[in-house]
């Protein structure tokens, strides 16, 4: 059965510095998604993205967060000058056509930031 | 905007009894009202979902029900078994985006 993958597992980061994320959303689904959980609490949405554009965005998702379909296959998530408070997992999620409300999650990605 | 309250916080069974958790939204325009399990350090997983045009879904021991008038949703887990144990949410969607709610820790005492 075909799943969200996401690399890195872990990153660890300074303050300050650009971190990308990088998630490959299940091959035929056309929405994707970034959510995330910071340790012990909710999940909690940043940004969905369609057709090359963001479709709909969180008050977390600031001018610090970028988003990007590179190519054919990978969705990116950058945060331009991390924060402790960037400390999370993140999430990457995709939705198959005409169902956005079937979300599949990716494995995650631990950011750390020190 | 969608906001969604999740009770318990932990909830602790015997093997063999039944779980329930429930969750109340605040969007009467929400539609799909998805759960998922989180085991420690891995992904959610999608475990039941219901649509809005429906009052209760069943899956084996699994059950959602939906009260749209009340605004809220309720898991069923019966027979409960050690792989049972996970943290549990539920969930809103609001235009593309879910809302969830802080979450369950399941835990099924042998």
């Amino acid at each position: 059965e075909p799943e969200v993958t996401q690399t890195p597992s872990h990153q660890v980061t300074q303050m300050g510095q650009e971190v990308i994320l990088r998630c490959v959303p299940i091959s035929n689904h056309l929405y994707f998604y970034w959510y995330r959980q910071i340790l012990g609490q909710k999940v909690e949405f940043l940004v969905s993205f369609y057709n090359n554009e963001i479709s709909e965005k969180s008050e977390i998702f600031d001018d610090q967060f970028s988003v990007e379909r590179p190519d054919g296959s990978n969705f990116t998530l950058k945060i331009r000058s991390t924060k402790l408070e960037d400390s999370a997992m993140y999430f990457c999620a995709s939705s198959p056509q005409g169902r956005t409300y079937e979300q599949y999650f990716g494995p995650g990605t631990r950011l750390t930031v020190t | 905007g969608e906001n969604v309250e999740q009770h318990p916080s932990t909830l602790s069974v015997q093997e063999g009894d039944s779980a329930v958790i429930k969750c109340t939204y605040s969007d009467s325009a929400s539609n799909y009202f998805p759960w998922y399990k989180q085991e420690l350090g891995k992904r959610p997983q999608l475990i039941i979902d219901i649509r809005s045009n429906v009052g209760e879904k069943k899956d084996q021991r699994i059950a959602v029900t939906l009260n749209k008038t009340a605004k809220h949703f309720s898991l069923h887990i019966t027979e409960t078994q050690p792989e049972d144990s996970a943290v549990y949410f539920c969930a809103a969607q609001s235009n593309y985006q879910l809302i969830w709610g802080a979450g369950t820790k399941l835990i099924i005492k042998p």
